[in-house]
């Protein structure tokens, strides 16, 4: 089965630039998707397609991909970015999703 | 505005079942793939099933295929899950989302399952 690779942990100064990345097969194939988590919360949807935005999403969150691996890119950090991230991708030959295992993100 | 409500969860004894339900409303109900997603407690999403926006197709993720059944009413507005021999590992937060493409725009606040004797 497909699975995608995220690092458990990435933190990131108040104001900087942080890419979180997302490795995994399925990705050559299909754009991954991302999603923010705070505690308690459900996930929110910030960045599919190529690098598309539902409403109500800052710019400063962008996604792109080069071969197996999706990014998402958070320019200017914001203290209430401070969240967990997870990947999506379809695999397209079973039609099954997979999340990655997630990225929590510390703004210091 | 659109909302999904998921109801069911609960508490459940290992080896039994348990129905989640998830209400949409404030969009096209039929015209959107539905997929249910759940979070065990401290542990990351996990998707679980989705069904295509006409009913027709179905698709379970390996850990829970030939327990867990996905289904849908066009005519209500809900999606379902029927969850079969329950056990420890099954106790999670379980979400319903909508299917944008590839994406999961909208979801459901979660609902708790405990699976405990």
């Amino acid at each position: 089965s497909s699975e995608l690779t995220q690092d458990p942990a990435v933190s990131v100064a108040l104001g900087q630039t942080v890419r979180i990345p997302c490795q995994g097969d399925s990705l050559r194939d299909s754009y991954a998707s991302w999603y923010q988590q705070k505690p308690g919360q459900a996930p929110v949807l910030v960045s599919y397609y190529k690098n598309n935005h539902p409403p109500g999403i800052p710019d400063r969150f962008s996604g792109s991909r080069s071969g197996n691996t999706a990014s998402l890119t958070i320019t200017g950090a914001q203290a209430e970015d401070e969240a967990d991230y997870y990947c999506l991708s379809r695999d397209i030959y079973t039609n099954h999703w997979v999340f990655g295992g997630g990225t929590k993100l510390t703004v210091l | 505005q659109v909302q999904l409500v998921e109801s069911g969860g609960g508490v459940v004894q290992p080896g039994r079942s348990l129905r989640l339900s998830c209400a949409a409303s404030g969009f096209t109900f039929s015209n959107y793939d539905m997929h249910w997603v759940r979070q065990a407690p401290g542990k990351g999403l996990e998707w679980l099933a989705v069904m295509s926006s006409d009913g027709w197709n179905k698709y379970h993720a390996d850990s829970v295929r030939g327990r867990f059944t996905i289904s849908r009413d066009n005519s209500k507005n809900t999606v379902h899950v029927q969850m079969n021999s329950l056990g420890a590992d099954d106790t999670a937060v379980y979400y319903c989302a909508t299917g944008l493409g590839d994406a999961f725009d909208y979801w459901g606040q979660g609902s708790l399952v405990t699976v405990s004797s």
